[in-house]
């Protein structure tokens, strides 16, 4: 079983839709978790972090963690074409000050105008 | 502007030999990190620095090396010992517990 999982993809929505991202981690010890998103040919950019359950909002896009089903996903609203990427799931699982972590294979994301 | 600076951004490396990838950041992060990126394997960690003169392996440091003399600068070299070196390296750096930001990358290819 891989550590952190993501669907593959290509999720494909039309603008103006609620595109909806998930990730599961098999390591229940798992204390902080991160959402990139990757343009093609370029390198990840941070879009959320969240460090306890529940939902987080940042603009349109909202994180939402449940440790107890370990699992952590990625709402876009009003989503743009401009939001095409890849998606990537990362988790840390060794705290304090460590940030070595555990990447997902990530979510293609294709949003049609 | 403060940031992660990689060079250079295309390389090229002939069979056998050893090349140095830059990575310099002007954030005054203490952690730095080296990640190859391969397409359908997601982000590996290959060498990672908390402090100067100190750095840990990550999951596939072999054939890698790395030096951390200065804050700012964490340079890795692609030894003849990787075997299959074509990838799109990636430098980030955090503030100790903070969120990792990442460098431009440099995508290096075996000619």
């Amino acid at each position: 079983q891989k550590e952190v999982e993501q669907n593959s993809g290509p999720l494909s929505v039309p603008e103006g839709a609620i595109a909806s991202l998930n990730c599961t981690y098999s390591d229940r010890v798992s204390q902080s978790f991160f959402w990139y998103r990757q343009y093609s040919g370029k390198s990840p950019e941070l879009i959320m972090s969240i460090y306890s359950n529940g939902d987080k909002e940042d603009g349109r896009f909202t994180a939402q963690l449940n440790k107890a089903s370990q699992y952590v996903s990625l709402l876009i609203r009003d989503s743009q074409p401009s939001d095409s990427a890849t998606y990537l799931c990362a988790v840390n699982n060794r705290g304090g000050n460590n940030r070595k972590l555990i990447w997902g294979l990530g979510t293609s994301l294709a949003v049609n105008p | 502007d403060g940031g992660i600076t990689q060079s250079p951004k295309y390389l090229f490396r002939k069979e056998g030999q050893n090349v140095t990838l830059s990575c310099e950041q002007n954030l005054n992060h203490d952690a730095m990190y080296w990640y190859r990126q391969d397409p359908g394997q997601g982000l590996r960690l290959i060498y990672y620095s908390q402090i100067v003169n100190d750095f840990q392996k990550g999951d596939i440091a072999e054939g890698y090396s790395v030096s951390r003399e200065k804050k700012e600068s964490f340079p890795l070299t692609v030894t003849s010992a990787q075997k299959n070196p074509t990838a799109f390296y990636l430098c980030a750096s955090t503030p100790l517990g903070a969120d990792l930001v990442f460098g431009s990358g440099t995508r290096l290819t075996v000619v």
